[in-house]
């Protein structure tokens, strides 16, 4: 079993809508949760971390975390075409000496 | 000033041969890594280094071989490279992994 399951979509969305980016973990110990967005033949680059259950606001992207149902979600509102690219989850599973273990990644196409 | 810098950024070689990837990252934090990016985009986990001693091992051929000369160079050195070991190597350093890596441009290896 993946330790970190995410849609490998593709997931399109209108310009100026909601784009939703879902992500489980198997982990349930896991103690701390990031959301990277890779665009094509490029790095990947930190755009959120959440570490509490809830919601985490943070310009126009939301984190939001379950622990209970193991669930960790990035909201895009106001998607625009640069937000094309990968959106890799990733997360601290207990005893892994704080190792990054990443999902799959799920490539999001914003169509102007 | 470039944080984290790998060279070369493209690699192209035949089975059989030897060869090293370079790492330098200059934000001063304690703890390197190296990870495998596939073809489906899914990063995994080969190497950390932590003030020079190796913290994490990762199930990866022993033909794989990291080495650290100081807290900011992680080289990583293959021996007898195979087809299957074409993929995309990203370099990354965290201070405190909690708060996210930060990744190099990455190298793309093909052996042919």
């Amino acid at each position: 079993q993946k330790e970190v399951e995410q849609n490998s979509g593709p997931l399109s969305v209108p310009e100026g809508a909601i784009a939703s980016l879902n992500c489980t973990y198997s982990d349930r110990g896991s103690q701390s949760f990031f959301w990277y967005r890779q665009y094509s033949g490029k790095s990947p680059e930190l755009i959120m971390s959440i570490y509490s259950n809830g919601d985490k606001e943070d310009g126009r992207f939301t984190a939001q975390l379950n622990k209970a149902s193991q669930y960790v979600s990035l909201l895009i509102r106001d998607s625009q075409p640069s937000d094309s690219a990968t959106y890799l989850c990733a997360v601290i599973p207990s005893g892994s000496a704080r190792q990054l273990t990443f999902g799959s990644g799920t490539q999001l196409t914003v169509l102007p | 000033d470039t944080a984290v810098s790998q060279t070369p950024k493209y690699l192209v070689t035949q089975m059989g041969n030897d060869k090293s990837i370079k790492c330098e990252q200059n934000l001063g934090h304690d703890t390197m890594y190296w990870y495998k990016q596939d073809s489906k985009k899914f990063l995994k986990i080969m190497f950390s280094y932590n003030n020079k001693e190796l913290i994490i091992n990762e199930t990866v051929p022993n033909r794989f071989s990291p080495k650290s000369p100081d807290k900011a160079h992680l080289n990583l050195h293959i021996n007898s490279l195979e087809l299957g070991d074409s993929a995309v190597y990203f370099c990354a350093s965290s201070q405190d992994p909690m708060d996210g890596y930060t990744f190099g441009s990455g190298t793309r290896l093909t052996v042919v």
